[in-house]
């Protein structure tokens, strides 16, 4: 198994320009989110999804967007780049059950805005 | 809301000392606590969920609920656990997970 897996690993961007950060987990994980790490600010939680199909805001929502068509995959994406949005990403995955699993992470994307 | 305090954003000790990151949390329900480590270079990993309390790697994590800590501690300190820590809690509990709030983060250096 690849576990999580982020693409693209390094992206610049222009003020202005959309794109999509790819996460794919093939672990039959239920649930999957999204967390921006930046310096001095640990992780934050951006969007989470607890199904196929069904999305939430996390703490630092704005500027971003989330869906979930398939229980793998759960894109991330700028509409519309700041340079506050410079920073690495994170996708992560979890299973639902009782036992309260943790979360596996992909490797991370290094996003830059200019 | 939840809150994870992790005091010390760098932590320097020698190898074969005593090492200890601090944890301090807030939040209004039973928590559910974790340490997450990031080597150089490498993706985020669990160390320790405190609802397993085994060891990892040579640390310990204990949940103090009177306190509201979960401190780290490892009694001799390894170079190679140099690393980015950060303490993590679950906002819901009973398989919940999917909503982390995470301390800052502290970079351990074990200096040889």
């Amino acid at each position: 198994n690849a576990g999580v897996t982020q693409t693209p690993k390094f992206q610049v961007l222009k003020t202005g320009q959309s794109m999509t950060l790819q996460c794919a987990q093939d672990m039959n994980h239920e649930y999957m989110s999204w967390y921006r790490q930046d310096p001095g600010m640990g992780l934050r939680l951006i969007h989470y999804s607890v199904g196929a199909g069904i999305t939430d805001q996390g703490e630092v929502p704005n500027g971003y967007n989330v869906s979930r068509s398939t229980t793998e995959d759960f894109p991330l994406r700028l509409l519309s780049a700041a340079p506050s949005q410079t920073s690495v990403y994170f996708c992560a995955s979890s299973r639902a059950d009782s036992s309260n699993q943790p979360q596996h992470f992909g490797d991370g994307t290094r996003l830059s805005i200019l | 809301a939840q809150r994870v305090t992790q005091p010390e954003k760098l932590l320097s000790v020698f190898k074969g000392a005593p090492v200890e990151l601090k944890c301090n949390y807030s939040y209004s329900g039973s928590p559910e606590l974790f340490w997450y480590v990031q080597y150089s270079r490498q993706r985020l990993q669990l160390l320790l969920r405190h609802i397993s309390r085994e060891s990892i790697k040579g640390f310990t994590a204990d949940l103090n609920k009177g306190e509201t800590s979960f401190h780290l501690k490892k009694p001799f300190a390894q170079e190679e656990d140099s690393a980015m820590y950060y303490c993590a809690l679950s906002e819901n509990s009973g398989g919940s997970n999917y909503k982390l709030t995470f301390g800052k983060g502290t970079l351990l250096t074990v200096n040889p």
